[in-house]
């Protein structure tokens, strides 16, 4: 596709409850992130895939997040058991290769609000 | 460990002003890459420019320009006749090869508003 796509665009979900929030990256993007943005904060890695294999999930809070790229193209972060603290923003970046110097492009990210 | 120090969070200007938004980094690595992004309200963060540790030439895009000093470890990012359109929040970040790919730090962000 043209750009980074991600769906849905806001989730509500009552504590306790299972989220799955999907990323489309760029055709041919090798390199996919997963990042948590709080309100008023930076975007904090949480997981990285390449092609299919997750290469890097040490940002993954708890064992309640859980990721996956089964094909090497979409991607899945699902949440279990929702806390109010898994409320944030959570953005998809993907690019070519993952390497050092290259620029991450990003979908409008997901804001998951759970009450 | 890598870190990105952004220590304005908020800056308020009148259109037309400069504005500087300061960045300081921390890295052990040698070779390393900084980036700035711009996230405006619909959310997606977009590229501003990128720079190699070994490159510290100074860049000017139109109205934006950044100056890079190794010595200071710091990425700063000047925008010159500010617009109402720059409002948004700027991220510096830093990116390294770790392992064979890329492992990316972000600062917390500056909120540029910018008043008519």
């Amino acid at each position: 596709g043209a750009g980074v796509s991600q769906s849905p665009r806001y989730k509500v979900a009552k504590r306790g409850q299972d989220v799955a929030l999907r990323c489309d990256p760029i055709s041919g993007h090798v390199s996919l992130f997963w990042y948590q943005q709080a309100l008023g904060q930076g975007p904090e890695f949480l997981t990285y895939f390449q092609n299919e294999a997750q290469l890097d999930k040490s940002g993954l809070p708890s064992d309640r997040f859980f990721a996956e790229r089964p094909e090497g193209s979409v991607s899945t972060l699902k949440i279990q058991r929702t806390q109010q603290e898994d409320s944030a923003v959570y953005l998809c970046a993907s690019n070519r290769e993952g390497r050092g110097n290259e620029k991450l492009f990003f979908g409008s990210g997901t804001q998951l609000s759970v009450l | 460990a890598q870190k990105v120090t952004q220590a304005q969070t908020e800056i308020s200007v009148v259109e037309k002003e400069d504005v500087t938004l300061d960045c300081v980094y921390e890295t052990r690595d040698t070779t390393y890459y900084l980036f700035w992004y711009k996230q405006p309200p619909s959310g997606e963060l977009v590229f501003l420019i990128r720079r190699n540790s070994f490159d510290e030439q100074n860049e000017i895009s139109g109205r934006y320009s950044w100056n890079f000093q190794k010595s200071t470890s710091s990425f700063n990012f000047t925008i010159t006749a500010s617009q109402v359109v720059d409002s948004a929040v700027y991220f510096c970040a830093l990116s390294e090869a770790q392992g064979g790919y890329q492992k990316v730090t972000f600062g917390i962000g500056t909120k540029l508003q910018v008043i008519p």
